[in-house]
C-alpha cells in the first residue's frame, strides 16, 4: 500500500464544473504539496500546507491532519487546467513522497 | 518564477554511452534533489544534496551518479546508458527552512 493515495486516478469535466482531488496518507507528515504536471513534463508547485485552507485563484487546498486527509478543489474549471495534479507529503528531513496524480481532463 | 533549468529537454541516444543531465539553478538554494517518473507513474527520489560535497542516495535504487561541485550546479551521470534507464527525470531544488521546492521542466531521456 503507498504511503500516499489519490483519487480518483483519471477525472473528466466539463468546462465550468467543480473539481475535487483528493489524497490520503498514511504517515506522520511536517507538510503536504499539491503540485501541477504538464503534458510536456515541467511540474509546478500548487500549494504548501501543514493545517487548514489556502486559496489561490480558482484553485483551494485544505488538509485535515487528524484525518490525514487533503483535497484539492478547482472552482468554473477550464480546459486549461487539463494536467495532472500529484499530491506529496514532505517527511523528516525534508523528503517528499508523492502519490501517483490523477489526470484531469477539461473538456470545452 | 522560479529560476531552476534541466538541459537538455528531450535526449535519445543509444545503449552503452555516457550521458550527463544538467541541472542548475540561480536562487542560492543549498537542497537539490533528482526524481525519476515513468510513464504513469509516481516521481521517486534517486539522489539529494544538503549542500557543496554533499551528495546521498534516495528512495529508489539507481545506476545514476551526482556531484555537487558548486551550489547551483547538481548534474547527474550516467556512464553507460540502458534501455531501462528510459525515463523522465525530474531536478528540483528548496531552501533550508522552506518546504517549498522550484521544480525543473524536466529531461525526458529514451536509451535506443
Amino acid at each position: 500500500k503507498n504511503e500516499v493515495e489519490q483519487s480518483p486516478q483519471n477525472l473528466t469535466a466539463q468546462e465550468g464544473e467543480f473539481i475535487t482531488i483528493n489524497c490520503s496518507y498514511s504517515v506522520g507528515i511536517s507538510a503536504l504539496h499539491w503540485l501541477q504536471q504538464h503534458p510536456g513534463g515541467g511540474i509546478v508547485s500548487l500549494f504548501m500546507l501543514s493545517s487548514g485552507k489556502k486559496k489561490h485563484g480558482r484553485l483551494i487546498a485544505t488538509i485535515n491532519i487528524q484525518e490525514k486527509h487533503s483535497s484539492l478543489h478547482i472552482t468554473a474549471s477550464h480546459p486549461r487546467d487539463s494536467a495532472v495534479y500529484i499530491c506529496a507529503v514532505e517527511t523528516s528531513g525534508s523528503r517528499l513522497t508523492f502519490g501517483e496524480g490523477t489526470q484531469l481532463t477539461v473538456n470545452p | 518564477e522560479a529560476d531552476i533549468y534541466q538541459t537538455p529537454r528531450y535526449l535519445v541516444i543509444g545503449t552503452g554511452k555516457k550521458i550527463t543531465l544538467e541541472c542548475s539553478q540561480t536562487m542560492g538554494h543549498d537542497k537539490m534533489y533528482w526524481y525519476q517518473q515513468d510513464p504513469g507513474m509516481e516521481l521517486h527520489l534517486i539522489h539529494y544534496s544538503y549542500g557543496v560535497n554533499s551528495t546521498e542516495k534516495g528512495d529508489l535504487s539507481s545506476e545514476s551518479t551526482v556531484s555537487r561541485i558548486r551550489t547551483e550546479h547538481f548534474p547527474l551521470t550516467l556512464e553507460s546508458a540502458r534501455p531501462s534507464h528510459t525515463s523522465q527525470y525530474l531536478c528540483a531544488s528548496s531552501e533550508w527552512g522552506r518546504a517549498e521546492a522550484f521544480f525543473g521542466q524536466g529531461t525526458r531521456l529514451t536509451v535506443v
